[in-house]
């Protein structure tokens, strides 16, 4: 089946710092969602993205749809500890309307 | 804010034993969903429903899996006979049924836990 991989697998940041990650297939998607999810919990929407090269912000997190459609980045600024957690992204191929999701990155934040 | 909600939110059970998991997706959702992730991977998509039946099905979702909307609030998945392998953490997940518009709302999960 498709895949998605994502980096980093993990990163450790301080405080403050700005973060970057991305996710990529060799795939076309036409859908990006990306996920938050805590210990525990369910994943949790942050943001949507639905045309090539399209740039949405939700916040201090902003994600792209990559132009190529195989790629879709999330950036987050001025990171603050309640920023842990593992993103996960998740696309949405040509046909059909269920999402294939990504391994995720998990995101420490040194205070 | 409107949430999806999951019930129970841990289930121990013995191998060969049925389970039901049950939902309550967003009150206008019509899309439903259903994804496991066992400890430490990623999710992966199980079974999506609309309007009464199966749209979707992975590999995953086999004979012994099975979805159901009994009523008009609640959405059930129930695995026939468990096996260890089927411990994981079970979410649900809905979305509108408006064009062009995919985003997907999750509940909190059931953790299956099975001996």
């Amino acid at each position: 089946g498709q895949q998605l991989n994502q980096s980093p697998q993990s990163m450790f940041i301080q405080e403050g710092e700005d973060v970057s990650m991305n996710c990529t297939s060799s795939s076309i998607f036409n859908t990006w969602l990306w996920y938050k999810q805590d210990p525990g919990e369910g994943p949790v929407l942050l943001i949507a993205l639905y045309k090539a090269g399209e740039l949405t912000s939700n916040g201090r997190l902003t994600a792209q749809f990559g132009i190529t459609r195989k790629d879709s980045f999330l950036n987050i600024s001025a990171s603050i500890p309640s920023d842990v957690g593992i993103y996960f992204c998740a696309g949405r191929l040509n046909y059909g309307q269920n999402f294939v999701f990504g391994p995720g990155t998990r995101l420490s934040v040194l205070p | 804010e409107p949430e999806v909600t999951q019930t129970p939110s841990h289930q121990v059970t013995q191998m060969g034993q049925e389970v039901i998991l049950r939902c309550v997706p967003i009150s206008n959702h019509l899309y439903f969903y259903w994804y496991r992730q066992i400890l430490g991977q990623k999710v992966e998509f199980l079974v999506s429903f609309y309007n009464n039946e199966i749209s979707e099905k992975s590999e995953i979702f086999d004979d012994q899996f099975s979805v159901e909307r009994p009523d008009g609030s609640n959405f059930t998945l129930k695995i026939r006979s468990t096996k260890l392998e089927d411990s994981a953490m079970y979410f649900c997940a809905s979305r509108l049924r408006t064009r062009g518009l995919y985003e997907q709302y999750f509940g909190p999960g059931t953790r299956l836990t099975v001996t």
